[in-house]
């Protein structure tokens, strides 16, 4: 199985910060990587697909990028709504695996 | 609207069976492949079955494998996931999702609220 792995956990900023994420994959997956928006209690919400792509109805300030291994999630000026947990995936292979998570919180 | 609506969940014992619905609506459901993805209480995500557009073709999670059934009635526009032998590793709050527009099926667009499944005894 390919093994996603998420930096950081847990990630602390303020209102208006750059925030960047990186998931890693433990083999090649191409371009082949989405991005998931998740609140307490709700269902996660779909940002970025093909590494890059932003999903229609997605703020401009959510970018992806990357290939092969090594990929990140960037939010170029932090707002109050998204303060959330951030999950990469993989979907090269049919087991379509997620990274642990990143939560981001307020400092 | 777009929208998914699971149903079915609740308490079991293990070694008990569980059959999940998830209703769609406001768009071709027989149009796209179809999932169930799971989260054990206050654990990430774990995609645990697939089906295609017609149901030909079906993928699960290894440890769901011989125990789970995904099917779909494109007539009912509905999903569901039979769970039989159920173990307490399978307690979490299960997601209905809709894949993404070919060719990236295998992304998640649209997501059900959830259903919770607990096996306890």
């Amino acid at each position: 199985d390919i093994q996603m792995t998420q930096s950081p956990s847990t990630l602390s900023a303020f209102v208006g910060d750059r925030v960047t994420i990186t998931c890693r994959a433990s083999q090649n997956i191409d371009s082949w990587l989405a991005w998931y928006q998740q609140k307490p209690g709700k269902a996660p919400k779909l940002l970025i697909y093909k590494a890059s792509s932003l999903e229609s109805g997605v703020p401009s300030r959510f970018s992806g990028s990357g290939s092969g291994t090594e990929f990140t999630l960037t939010i170029s000026s932090l707002q109050p709504d998204d303060f959330a947990t951030y999950y990469c995936q993989q979907y090269k292979n049919y087991s379509r695996t997620f990274g642990q998570g990143t939560k981001v919180e307020i400092k | 609207e777009v929208q998914l609506v699971e149903s079915g969940g609740g308490l079991v014992h293990p070694g008990g069976s569980l059959r999940l619905s998830c209703a769609g609506s406001g768009f071709s459901f027989g149009s796209y492949w179809m999932n169930w993805v799971r989260q054990a209480p206050g654990k990430g995500l774990e995609w645990a079955a697939n089906i295609n557009q017609d149901g030909s073709e079906k993928y699960y999670m290894d440890s769901v494998k011989g125990r789970f059934t995904i099917s779909r009635d494109n007539v009912k526009k509905s999903l569901y996931l039979e769970m039989n032998n159920l173990r307490g590793e399978d307690t979490a709050v299960y997601y209905c999702a809709r894949g993404h527009t070919s060719p990236w099926d295998h992304v998640f667009d649209i997501w059900g609220q959830g259903t919770m499944v607990t096996v306890s005894s």
